[in-house]
């Protein structure tokens, strides 16, 4: 079955600091993955998506992602935080040639100053 | 980018009585829409993909008579909860599929039952 798992589900940077932000799927197909971001008692939206093309996916605000079969990651990344990135973020799965999502669980993510 | 609205934002309603919730894809035409439930600091979860012209396919587990889904026209998708309980409060949302792989989110509906 296909599963999404995000490690950590809270992550405190400082400001200027790196982002890193876990995701590792599981699907026996290849995958479409998605890092979606969520602000308080908002709708989400797309940060980046992976659907075969170049493994590393380049996304809005800033932030990139790398796919890597071999470990069958996903990772969020962006190379100095802003306060402004303070969210919710969700790694999220799509397979085979339905736009069904499976979503992980979620990290929030923090920013200090 | 396209834009998915929501109506209500939020809503109150009484137990037993019935809430109606609107999905609308503002900028482009969604042949295939979805709905999620999302409870407090929890993930989303698939509660049913919406169709337009044909009956809605539900995740397991997803009561098909409580939560009603009618996709009337290529903008619009409307979810019924019906006869709600307090169980039933939470954070809804939907989204529009625009192309393959591309969804787009409403802002969503908080709704409490009392």
């Amino acid at each position: 079955a296909q599963s999404v798992t995000q490690l950590g589900s809270h992550v405190s940077v400082s400001e200027g600091a790196l982002v890193l932000l876990r995701c590792n799927y599981s699907s026996s197909v290849p995958p479409y993955l998605f890092w979606y971001v969520q602000y308080p008692n908002q709708g989400l939206q797309l940060l980046l998506k992976y659907t075969s093309a170049a493994t590393l996916v380049k996304g809005i605000n800033g932030f990139e992602a790398e796919f890597k079969k071999s470990e069958t990651s996903f990772h969020l990344t962006k190379p100095s935080a802003h306060m402004s990135d303070a969210a919710e973020y969700f790694c999220a799965v799509s397979f085979g040639n339905t736009d069904k999502l499976i979503f992980g669980t979620g990290t929030r993510l923090q920013v200090f100053p | 980018g396209a834009v998915v609205s929501q109506h209500p934002s939020r809503v109150i309603c009484k137990s037993g009585t019935s809430v109606k919730i609107e999905c609308r894809s503002l900028d482009f035409q969604a042949t295939t829409m979805f709905w999620y439930r999302q409870f407090p600091k929890q993930s989303l979860m698939l509660m049913a993909t919406s169709n337009e012209g044909s009956k809605a396919t539900y995740e397991q587990g997803v009561e098909k008579d409580k939560f009603l889904i009618n996709h009337a026209s290529l903008t619009l998708s409307t979810l019924t909860v019906t006869s709600a309980h307090p169980e039933d409060s939470s954070f809804y949302i939907c989204s529009a599929r625009a192309s393959m792989y591309e969804q787009y989110f409403g802002p969503g509906t908080r709704l409490t039952v009392t």
